[in-house]
């Protein structure tokens, strides 16, 4: 069973380009979780979806930033017009559905490391 | 809000010596607690939970955690490090949502550890 893929690995981009970064969940998980790591801090959380729903967006920056996860395919993070204060490493982690348990782990991908240029 | 507290940003410790790394931690309720280890470019990969129960939860590669409910703590111990210990340590507490499920991660600023030979 692969386990929570990301990609691009690496992505650079200019000021004012759009970054896309996607997550494949492992199989079977239904709810995916999004977090910010800038340099030298934690993991800060951006949002948290199931199939076609947006759950919490709590943490996601009002402006230019958006998610997604569709009912096939993986899940999207997208940046419009991404600034230099967007570098930072993004991880995804992904959860099977509850099915009455109050808790369910979060498996993490290897994250996507935008660098803003 | 939730939040966690790792007072110490940067350990070195000697390979055999004995490890702890603080983890403070602000719940309202009982708290769903995590240990995760991060190495250089990679995701987090969980060491142990707890949930209840047992106040002392093992967890791999020889960590284990003790649950102190009057100090606010959920302190991770090894008896004997190992080189291969070194990276990144964060400690992490779960929100629950109104349906009493648990969801995103509130992760403290990590502690990196450095091991000698």
């Amino acid at each position: 069973n692969a386990g929570v893929m990301q990609n691009p690995r690496h992505l650079v981009r200019r000021r004012g380009q759009e970054a896309r970064l996607r997550c494949s969940p492992m199989k079977g998980h239904s709810h995916v979780y999004w977090y910010r790591q800038l340099p030298e801090e934690g993991l800060k959380f951006m949002v948290y979806l199931q199939k076609e729903n947006i759950i919490d967006e709590s943490g996601m920056p009002k402006e230019r930033f958006s998610a997604e996860f569709p009912k096939e395919g993986p899940s999207i993070l997208r940046i419009q017009q991404v600034v230099r204060g967007d570098s930072a490493a993004y991880f995804c982690a992904s959860s099977p559905p509850s099915g009455g348990s109050s808790y369910n782990e979060q498996f993490f991908g290897p994250g996507t490391r935008l660098t803003v240029l | 809000a939730q939040s966690v507290t790792q007072p110490d940003i940067h350990i070195t410790v000697s390979e055999g010596a004995s490890l702890e790394l603080r983890c403070n931690y602000s719940y309202g309720a009982t708290p769903y607690l995590f240990w995760y280890v991060q190495s250089p470019g990679q995701g987090l990969q969980l060491l142990l939970k707890y949930f209840s129960g047992d106040t002392l939860v093992q967890g791999i590669k020889g960590f284990e955690a003790e649950f102190k409910r009057s100090q606010s703590s959920f302190n991770l111990r090894k008896p004997s490090v190992h080189w291969s210990d070194a990276a990144e340590y964060f400690c992490a507490v779960a929100n629950l949502l109104n349906t009493g499920t648990a969801s995103k991660l509130t992760f403290g600023t990590g502690t990196r550890l450095q091991v000698t030979l």
